[in-house]
């Protein structure tokens, strides 16, 4: 049973463009919901982060979008970059929570 | 440089064998923990330990054995390997505290043959 998921597992823009990545989860419970980015070769790496007490969470080019009702989010990503190109991950954990949960993983590439 | 390193990058085995992965953080962590990710890049937790104590053990087959010495330290062995085994162990650390970050080290890949 995947508790988080993400809905496409690629996608590609042209440079320039801003991505799309989309995420929904199951257990209401959740309450921090961070995007990690990774890389082939190397472990995923904390891009951005969002608690569920807000809405909207922007860092430079990343934004996140939280909608708690319907229990889904998205990672919009400004003037995308090739630099850009991994996949990108959308978590889950509770408070004080050990076990982050990840999504299936949408791997983005972006077009120079 | 302060990261979570983990040895080696890469191990090839056969079914049966015994292997060790070792994993270190100098991140001042309390909290370490093991991932698993498959071919499909799917990411499971396996383990998570607070101050050498086994917090979390996911429904992991019983081949597979964490061990701490310290909370810079959490090493996995896997007793007689099988082909499903072949995947990247990706080891982490993180404060235990709230929403914190958890850092990866760049995982070790085994393949099964």
């Amino acid at each position: 049973q995947q508790q988080v998921r993400q809905s496409s597992q690629s996608l590609t823009v042209w440079e320039g463009e801003t991505a799309i990545l989309n995420c929904s989860y199951e257990n209401s419970a959740f309450d921090y919901f961070p995007w990690y980015q990774q890389f082939p070769g190397e472990g995923p790496a904390l891009l951005i982060a969002i608690r569920s007490v807000s809405d909207k969470k922007e860092d430079g080019r990343f934004t996140i979008f939280f909608n708690k009702r319907e229990k889904n989010l998205s990672l919009h990503i400004k003037d995308s970059q090739p630099g850009d190109s991994a996949t990108y991950f959308c978590a889950a954990n509770f408070n004080m929570g050990y076990k982050l949960t990840f999504g299936t993983g949408t791997s983005l590439l972006v077009d120079p | 440089e302060t990261a979570v390193f983990q040895t080696p990058n890469y191990h090839v085995t056969q079914v049966g064998n015994e292997v060790s992965f070792n994993c270190k953080q100098t991140l001042g962590h309390d909290t370490m923990y093991w991932y698993k990710q498959d071919s499909k890049k799917l990411l499971k937790i396996m383990f998570s330990y607070n101050n050498k104590q086994l917090i979390v053990n996911e429904t992991v087959p019983r081949r597979f054995s964490p061990q701490s010495s310290d909370k810079a330290h959490l090493n996995l062995r896997i007793k007689s390997v099988e082909p499903e085994d072949s995947a990247v162990y990706l080891c982490a650390s993180s404060y235990r505290a709230a929403n914190t970050e958890v850092f990866f080290g760049k995982g070790t890949r085994l393949t099964v043959v």
